[in-house]
């Protein structure tokens, strides 16, 4: 059992390229979640599905974009990256029962 | 607006006892949430809290006082695997989840 898979793990981007982070759960949460982890600034909601076809914006929306087509997938999309953008990106999914969210092992992104 | 007041980091000795607090300023509240994070990977669950009061799980507890805006997790018979960054969050009344940064803990032989 995967819980949720994320890639790539790493990944060191050019400036104005296009980037898309992947992430697949196969718990079958209904809602999805992405966060940017920055050292002293904690995690911060960049865009969440609450179920397939519907999504949100978050605290930090501006730059990215999200998709969900399925129950399993929710990819983060950098139409053109900035350097401001170098983060640690989790992926999450939660429990409608409990709340309890659960990551995936992270993206580490670095643009340049 | 909504805070998480959480300390950035304690330093704690191997076999003691460590108490790490967390206030919040939210926009409703429905449960509290303690994550513990290695260096280098994923939060994971510790506990949950929605009723005042203390709830135990093995070595750690943690503590909640709703009309204080207040939470303890408090970690017993410290390893040094405990050294991680502890993270407090709060489920508000949209049901979205406020973090605060995160409390660095250090456990020292």
């Amino acid at each position: 059992i995967a819980g949720i898979t994320q890639a790539p793990t790493s990944q060191i981007l050019a400036a104005g390229r296009r980037m898309t982070l992947r992430c697949t759960q196969d718990m079958r949460h209904n809602a999805m979640y992405w966060y940017r982890q920055d050292l002293g600034l904690g995690l911060r909601l960049i865009h969440y599905s609450n179920t397939a076809g519907t999504t949100g914006k978050g605290e930090v929306p501006d730059g990215y974009s999200v998709s969900r087509a399925n129950t399993d997938d929710f990819p983060l999309t950098l139409a053109s990256a900035v350097p401001s953008q170098t983060s640690v990106y989790f992926c999450a999914s939660s429990d409608s029962s409990t709340g309890e969210l659960f990551f995936g092992e992270g993206s580490r992104l670095t643009v340049l | 607006g909504q805070n998480i007041d959480q300390p950035t980091e304690m330093t704690a000795t191997e076999g003691a006892i460590v108490q790490i607090n967390c206030t919040y300023q939210t926009s409703g509240f429905n449960g509290l949430f303690w994550y513990q994070q290695h260096a280098g990977e994923a939060p994971t669950f510790l506990s949950y809290n929605v009723l005042d009061g203390l709830e135990e799980k093995g070595r750690f507890s943690s503590f909640l006082s709703r009309s204080k805006g207040y939470s303890y997790l408090l970690l017993k018979e410290l390893q040094m695997k405990d050294s991680a960054s502890y993270l407090c969050a709060v489920l508000d009344s949209n049901y979205q989840l406020i973090w605060g940064a995160g409390t660095k803990l250090i456990i020292k032989p």
